[in-house]
């Protein structure tokens, strides 16, 4: 079956710009979950969204940063006015539900880049 | 708050050789234990984990890992890497109670050179 899928593949913009990053879950998965890439600083957890309820905005480093959910299903992240340290890649995973010991099935990502 | 240090950023080794990864977490409550693997042009996907029982979990591809409650470790070990087990290797953590967010490792680097 189809896989978790992100666009675009790649992005690249230019300072103080707006971006919206793309990420169809898994079908049937109501756990999704963003994470972000960067050199020296490896995977960080941004934002999970479990079905219809409130997102945990816990991993989001600052209010330029947001996501929603529709209908339970795809995802987008905006990025408002970036900024060279936005750049890395940004996964998205989603999960048959919320349990932490369930495997999270990761997509290709989309690789920023903010001249 | 938790965190997952990985000590080795790249591992070299040659075909045929033992492997082994390291993986040191620390957290003031109970956590479940992964290990994921990024090839080459790839996304993350899972290679093993531990959520409870014994403590020696085994991969299809012939990697296995120790879960070490005293020394708070997780490391992942092949007895005979292939080419094909260059990647990026991550170590991740989630807390039992949480709703599954990974807390993840910096990741190695293993290069397999003939």
């Amino acid at each position: 079956g189809a896989g978790v899928s992100q666009s675009p593949s790649n992005k690249v913009t230019e300072k103080g710009k707006d971006v919206e990053l793309r990420c169809d879950p898994i079908s049937g998965h109501t756990a999704l979950y963003w994470y972000r890439q960067s050199l020296g600083q490896g995977l960080e957890f941004l934002i999970y969204f479990q079905g219809n309820s409130a997102p945990d905005k816990s991993g989001l480093p600052s209010d330029r940063f947001s996501a929603e959910r529709t209908g339970g299903s795809v995802s987008t992240l905006t990025i408002q006015r970036t900024q060279q340290e936005d750049s890395a890649v940004y996964l998205c995973a989603s999960s048959s539900d919320r349990n932490a010991y369930n495997e999270q099935f990761f997509g290709p990502g989309t690789r920023l880049t903010v001249l | 708050a938790q965190s997952v240090t990985q000590l080795d950023s790249q591992v070299p080794v040659f075909e045929e050789a033992p492997v082994e990864l390291r993986c040191n977490y620390s957290s003031s409550v109970s956590v479940y234990l992964f290990w994921y693997v990024q090839y080459p042009n790839q996304g993350l996907q899972l290679l093993l984990k531990y959520l409870s029982g014994s403590t020696l979990v085994e991969s299809i591809n012939g990697f296995e890992a120790e879960f070490n409650k005293s020394q708070t470790s997780f490391h992942l070990r092949k007895p005979s890497v292939h080419i094909s087990d260059t990647a990026e290797y991550f170590c991740a953590v989630s807390d039992r109670g949480s709703q599954g967010n990974l807390i993840f490792g910096k990741g190695t680097k293993l290069s397999v050179k003939p």
